[in-house]
């Protein structure tokens, strides 16, 4: 699978957009972008995936790169109870290899008042 | 709906004990996953399972043993506990779709 390069650390005051961004320069065509955070230890959590076109559901927005090497998770109106460490994660589509998900160390976004 | 849960939340065992560590799922799901969490660090594959009877290894699997005898529950073994398994244990399952999480077992070796 791709690796993914993510900031390590942003900040983001309530109610604005956070932009968490993601290189994946090494994505391969049948790879799929996936976005989980994981809050305060807890277990990870999904958030969205996408392939090559844009995503939107009812938690974040993910913009993708028209060349794929790239991609933009979005809350769009952050609240505090978005704090927590976000992962970037390439996986080759399909159910080959069991589906594995392979963690880097992601982004704390921190929101603040 | 419980999702994944996963059994001891927290644990403290000296070096040498041994210990299983249990998750259950409910959402009948072929495909399930045992990770661990060091501090500061994501999360790493130890074994993992596509279906009932099946195991195979993960990127970090020495020193843990896991069975899937039935499908719903997936067991993690350490047969001789080591300081530097102390960790947090994360138990996943998928069907489909993305993987569903526990909410981690704290085990701690001294």
């Amino acid at each position: 699978d791709a690796k993914t390069t993510q900031p390590p650390s942003m900040d983001c005051a309530e109610g604005r957009a956070a932009n968490l961004p993601c290189n994946h320069s090494t994505i391969s065509g049948n790879e799929y972008v996936y976005w989980y955070r994981q809050i305060h230890s807890q277990g990870p959590q999904y958030i969205i995936h996408g392939l090559k076109n844009n995503e939107t559901n009812e938690m974040a927005s993910l913009i993708i790169t028209e060349d794929r090497k790239s991609s933009t998770l979005i809350l769009p109106h952050a609240t505090l109870r978005d704090t927590a460490v976000y992962y970037c994660i390439v996986r080759v589509a399909g159910t080959g290899g069991g589906n594995k998900l392979t963690f880097g160390t992601g982004t704390q976004l921190k929101v603040e008042l | 709906n419980a999702g994944v849960t996963q059994t001891p939340k927290f644990r403290v065992l000296k070096t040498g004990q041994s210990m299983t560590l249990l998750c259950a799922q409910d959402m009948n799901h072929e495909y399930m996953y045992w990770y661990r969490q060091d501090p500061g660090m994501g999360l790493r594959l130890i074994h993992y399972s596509v279906g009932e009877g099946t195991t195979a290894k993960g990127e970090v699997p020495d020193g843990y043993n896991v069975s899937r005898l039935k499908k719903q529950n997936f067991l993690l073994g350490l047969e001789s506990a080591a300081p530097s398994q102390t960790s947090v244990y994360f138990c996943a399952s998928r069907e489909r779709g993305p993987q569903h999480f526990g909410d981690g077992t704290r085990l701690s070796i001294l």
